[in-house]
């Protein structure tokens, strides 16, 4: 399973664009990169999903590059409300024995995202 | 409302007891997942289960057991092998192929 290295805190000011960059050199052929939410004391939050190249949501971008060692996380306009620990995933999508795929992911230490007004 | 619910959210046990921690779903998910995170620490992976009556070890599954009788339900039993029990236990859900639902955690506290 490829590890990732993401910084280990970051600052911003409320209304500014946040791109949090993420490195897995070790990605493979089959893994797609995801990144989750985490406020204090509360499960994570699905943010985005992809595979390559560029993905957009209602909250959140997700820049790949074509090589797929790394991503960005791009959150538009940040507010207070951001403040939170963001998690860059690769998962590892596999069979198991009674062939449903299951998301074996691997959280690491997340970045600490502090949106100040 | 669908989504998964854990109980209760603190719990608070002797050192030497065994604790069951509840996880239930009404997602209609096939695969469930028990997750322990440590102050500071991202998540780590104790057990998970794709279908009824099979479940697989995660990371850390020592000291750890679990049971899915149920589509619905994934206990968590923390056993007193179990050296550092003290942590957030998180329990989460997902169709195949898909992101992972998460509970909202039991912070257990053993003294």
């Amino acid at each position: 399973l490829a590890k990732t290295t993401q910084p280990i805190s970051m600052d911003s000011y409320e209304g500014q664009e946040v791109n949090i960059t993420c490195s897995h050199n070790n990605i493979a052929t089959n893994d797609y990169i995801t990144w989750y939410q985490q406020f204090p004391s509360q499960g994570p939050r699905f943010i985005i999903q992809g595979y390559k190249t560029k993905v957009t949501n209602e909250v959140a971008s997700l820049f790949i590059p074509a090589d797929r060692k790394s991503s960005t996380l791009s959150l538009p306009r940040v507010s207070l409300s951001d403040t939170a620990v963001y998690y860059c995933l690769v998962g590892d999508i596999f069979r198991g024995r009674y062939g449903g795929a299951t998301n074996k992911l691997i959280f690491g230490t997340g970045t600490l995202l502090a949106v100040q007004p | 409302d669908g989504g998964i619910t854990q109980s209760p959210k603190y719990l608070f046990r002797k050192e030497g007891q065994n604790v069951t921690l509840s996880c239930e779903q009404n997602l209609n998910h096939d695969a469930m997942y028990w997750y322990r995170q440590d102050p500071g620490q991202g998540l780590r992976l104790i057990y998970y289960s794709q279908i009824v009556n099979d479940f697989q070890k995660g990371d850390i599954a020592e000291g750890y057991s679990v049971s899915r009788e149920k589509k619905e339900s994934f206990p968590l039993t923390v056993t007193s092998a179990q050296k550092n029990p003290t942590a957030f236990y998180l329990c989460a859900s997902s169709r195949t192929e898909s992101e992972q639902y998460f509970g909202p955690g039991t912070r257990l506290t053993v003294t």
